[in-house]
């Protein structure tokens, strides 16, 4: 069974404080990725990592960072944390070939408010 | 604005009534997924649609693949309380294999 693990299923920051999410993967995928949900938006794409220390932007990058220093394992940064990034945070990791194996597995989330 | 459309946003329905849930856009997809989320939880997948037309049967679940390629409907027959959860379509891009658009989704409460 693949196996999305995140670091804390709730986490509590205060404004300007640097935020670390870690996520790690046991089935050596090569892809990760980092949505945020929020209510009536569904799920929008942070960064994603095709290999190690490859990465890309998504659709809402600004405020974000990312590392990724081994294949199991990626982090999203929070540089500077403000309340609008108060929100659930879904890794997810897929294997890397272009046809098929389209399914992308989840950890359970990361539910991070920021005052 | 969404680039995919899910409809109704909220559906509460008794156990044993039948329901679909619609999934619409104006952009061309490769493929487009289907997930179900339950509280504390990721989104698991349900199951993936590659060809326009595609009809899919997972139990008392049809999922289906418009002809172009822009929307999709999930339709579950008898619904059972085992079926409440958030349910979420994703379509994968077409210029970007490792993008997928989400829908905002349906949340979805059958009572016993």
């Amino acid at each position: 069974d693949v196996k999305v693990t995140q670091s804390s299923r709730y986490l509590v920051k205060r404004t300007g404080e640097k935020v670390f999410l870690e996520c790690v993967q046991d089935m050596d995928h090569e892809n990760m990725f980092w949505y945020r949900q929020d209510p009536g938006l569904g799920l929008r794409l942070i960064y994603f990592s095709y290999d190690v220390k490859m990465k890309e932007k998504g659709d809402i990058p600004e405020g974000y960072s990312v590392s990724r220093e081994k294949k199991e394992r990626f982090s999203l940064i929070l540089e500077s944390a403000s309340t609008n990034q108060t929100s659930m945070y879904l890794c997810a990791s897929r294997l890397g070939t272009s046809g098929g194996a389209y399914e992308q597995y989840f950890g359970p989330g990361t539910r991070l408010t920021v005052t | 604005t969404q680039l995919l459309e899910q409809s109704p946003q909220f559906l509460s329905i008794q156990e044993g009534e039948n329901l679909t849930v619609y999934c619409n856009s104006s952009s061309v997809f490769s493929s487009l997924q289907w997930y179900r989320q339950e509280p504390g939880e990721g989104p698991v997948l349900l199951v993936t649609v590659v060809t326009g037309g595609e009809v899919k049967k997972l139990k008392r679940l049809t999922f289906q693949f418009g002809d172009a390629r822009k929307d999709s409907s999930l339709h579950i027959t008898a619904a059972q309380p085992g079926d409440t959860g958030l349910y979420l379509c994703a379509g994968r891009s077409l210029y970007n294999f490792n993008k997928f658009y989400f829908g905002s989704g349906t949340k979805l409460n059958v009572k016993p």
